[in-house]
């Protein structure tokens, strides 16, 4: 099956800076990528669906200037959380698909672990 | 707005038991539901994924079913392993857009 990578796995940072996390589809090409986050023992909540060239459409609630994120390239989509703050301290999980209008199945990475202190 | 809800959050059973993990959702407007597996610290790993046209799938152990009508499905996990210890999450892909909304998971343990 088609894999989805995040760089890094696991993040440690100051209250203050800024944070990219890296999502890659290995063996296909991603039109569309989508953010999650999972708080602790909580559902992941979607953040923000991305198509390669163009903006990102984030879901309500979900602070565009804090977490900005870049779909470049056709395997690659960056989430920036900028001027991070303890509260951002989550698990983020991207995934990836293979056309914005065809159904198909959602290929998930593993996932990027943020601790801001 | 689609919510999911998922019953109980945790269950701890013997080894060997069979057990049912539920799922609910409010809007019966969805393409699919997947159920997915997440061991702690990971990623999700797709289980079962059943088409709004469908009733059940099954995979070795485990059959889901889909009662879009009344907005629920059940995971079936037969002759459970400690090695099925990790949080069990459900998701349906709603039919208008591409977006999935996820239930809060199961978290199941089973003990040797």
């Amino acid at each position: 099956g088609a894999v989805v990578s995040q760089h890094p796995s696991r993040v440690i940072c100051k209250s203050g800076t800024s944070v990219k996390i890296e999502c890659r589809s290995l063996d296909f090409q991603a039109t569309t990528m989508f953010w999650y986050r999972q708080f602790p023992k909580k559902s992941l909540m979607l953040m923000a669906t991305s198509n390669e060239g163009s903006k990102a459409t984030y879901e309500q609630g979900v602070e565009k200037d804090k977490f900005l994120i870049n779909h470049a390239s056709l395997t690659l989509s960056t989430l920036t959380v900028t001027s991070a703050h303890p509260e951002d301290s989550s698990f983020y999980i991207c995934s990836a698909k293979t056309s914005p209008i065809l159904r198909e199945t959602q290929y998930f990475g593993p996932g990027t672990r943020l601790l801001v202190l | 707005k689609q919510e999911v809800t998922q019953i109980p959050a945790a269950l701890s059973v013997p080894e060997g038991e069979n057990l049912v993990l539920n799922c609910s959702f409010t809007d019966s407007a969805i393409y699919n539901l997947q159920w997915f597996r997440q061991d702690p610290g990971k990623g999700l790993t797709s289980l079962l994924l059943i088409q709004s046209s469908q009733r059940e799938q099954t995979s070795g152990r485990l059959n889901a079913s889909l009662d879009k009508s009344s907005g629920r499905s059940t995971l079936y996990i037969a002759a459970s392993q400690p090695g099925d210890s990790a949080t069990y999450l459900c998701a349906v892909e709603e039919r208008n857009n591409n977006d999935m909304r996820f239930g809060a998971g199961t978290r199941l343990t089973v003990k040797p």
